[in-house]
């Protein structure tokens, strides 16, 4: 199993510019869901699916969409990218929902927006 | 004032020393996460806990539910154990969504 996959890893954006950073799973979860991880501050919660065609916002949602066409791909979208989104993003998956289960985690994806 | 508190901030020792790192949170919870972080960023499940204690190899990991406290420890550390360790915790209630809440992190570093 490769685990939880996540692209690029590494990313540069000017300020407007939109993205999608991708995350994919190969170990049939239900529960997916998106953090941001600043320094001083510990990690938060953007989205999260807990299944195919099921999302719901976290603690920092505003400026990000996702959708969960499949149970495998969790994709996060930046719509007009901002210096504040500025920050490693990490994916995570479990298999119960998330917070009664062993969390899984992806690589992360550090985003500079200049 | 953050729901997860962890301390030390960092930790610097020898190897061979044995670790505690500790975790306090301020609210009701039905679960608690230990993670450790890389060096490298990737981010890994040590242990998931609501009660009592789970050893895994060389790591132990306590909870007082009523002491609203975790404890991490570490023996005969190696430098290999140096990394950023996360607390998590599930509050309740948490009305079916299951958000954890994360603690800042404890940065060891543990010096041969």
């Amino acid at each position: 199993n490769a685990g939880v996959t996540q692209t690029p890893k590494f990313q540069v954006l000017k300020t407007g510019q939109s993205m999608t950073l991708q995350c994919a799973q190969d170990m049939n979860h239900e529960y997916m869901s998106w953090y941001r991880q600043d320094p001083g501050m510990g990690l938060r919660l953007i989205h999260y699916s807990v299944g195919a065609g099921i999302t719901d916002q976290g603690e920092v949602p505003n400026g990000y969409n996702v959708s969960r066409s499949t149970t495998e791909d969790f994709p996060l979208r930046l719509l007009s990218a901002a210096p504040s989104q500025t920050s490693v993003y990490f994916c995570a998956s479990s298999y119960q929902r998330g917070g009664t289960d062993t969390q899984y985690f992806g690589p992360g994806t550090r985003l500079t927006v200049l | 004032k953050n729901e997860v508190e962890q301390s030390p901030q960092n930790l610097t020792a020898q190897e061979g020393e044995f670790i505690t790192i500790n975790c306090s949170y301020s609210v009701g919870i039905s679960a608690l996460h230990w993670l450790q972080q890389h060096p490298g960023g990737g981010i890994v499940s040590l242990f998931m806990l609501s009660s009592g204690k789970k050893k895994h190899g060389r790591l132990i990991a306590t909870i007082n539910i009523q002491e609203k406290h975790s404890s991490l420890h570490i023996t005969a550390s190696h430098p290999r154990d140096s990394a950023v360790y996360i607390c998590a915790v599930l509050p309740i209630p948490n009305f079916g969504n299951e958000k954890l809440t994360f603690g800042t992190g404890t940065r060891l570093t543990i010096i041969p």
